[in-house]
């Protein structure tokens, strides 16, 4: 079935670093793939997608590109701040419905 | 435009004790999500319904969880009898139409305590 591999938290960066999370997939088809985060004290929140090979998704100085060849998603920012602390999510969808398949979650915390 | 709401926030309840929570999906929202999340996973759907029909309840434990979506707008779902094991976040979601499959908008989730 498919599945979604994150790294592993909790990651601890300083203010102002810079954030790879690493993602892997497994799946039947052409899978969307997508990023959510979950803020302190917050429901989950979509952050970027991509729905087809190459495509990059960005939004709030985040960005990850699809790639097939590596089956990867890996999510970037280049200069994080404390206001990021938050779990992100790797996800994937392989059906119309849009039922998601989610990796376990990579704990981010930044200090000042 | 007001979000995916979820009642209660919060339910400790005994072992073999029953529960319901419910959910009120973005108006508009055809298709709703039910979600379990155990500390320190990623969320597992539990069942997910167009309008008032389901779609996939495949890992739906049915010999004690049900869920339904009178209407096609609220929905609850409902353990009975609860176990230790399902101590979890209940998560509700809904989106807008199949064209942006995978777009979901979460409610803030039902913390459940089974001791």
């Amino acid at each position: 079935g498919d599945s979604v591999t994150q790294m592993e938290g909790p990651v601890t960066l300083s203010e102002e670093a810079f954030l790879t999370i690493n993602c892997t997939y497994t799946a039947t088809g052409y899978p969307s793939l997508f990023w959510y985060v979950q803020y302190p004290g917050e429901g989950l929140q979509l952050l970027l997608k991509a729905t087809k090979a190459d495509d990059k998704g960005s939004n709030k100085g985040f960005e990850a590109t699809y790639r097939k060849e590596t089956t990867s998603f890996h999510l970037e920012k280049g200069s994080v701040q404390v206001s990021d602390s938050a779990v992100y999510f790797c996800a994937l969808t392989t059906d119309s419905w849009g039922k998601l398949q989610f990796g376990a979650g990579t704990q981010v915390v930044v200090t000042p | 435009e007001a979000g995916v709401a979820q009642s209660p926030r919060y339910k400790i309840i005994e072992k073999r004790q029953s529960v319901a929570f419910w959910c009120n999906p973005i108006s508009g929202h055809a298709t709703l999500y039910w979600y379990q999340q155990i500390l320190g996973q990623g969320p597992k759907l539990l069942i997910q319904f167009q309008n008032n029909g389901v779609v996939d309840d495949s890992q739906l434990p049915k010999d004690r969880f049900s869920a339904e979506r009178l209407k096609g707008v609220d929905s609850t779902l409902k353990i009975q009898p609860a176990k230790l094991e399902d101590s979890a976040v209940y998560l509700c979601a809904s989106s807008p139409d199949a064209r942006r499959a995978g777009e979901l908008f979460f409610g803030e989730g039902s913390r459940l305590t089974v001791l």
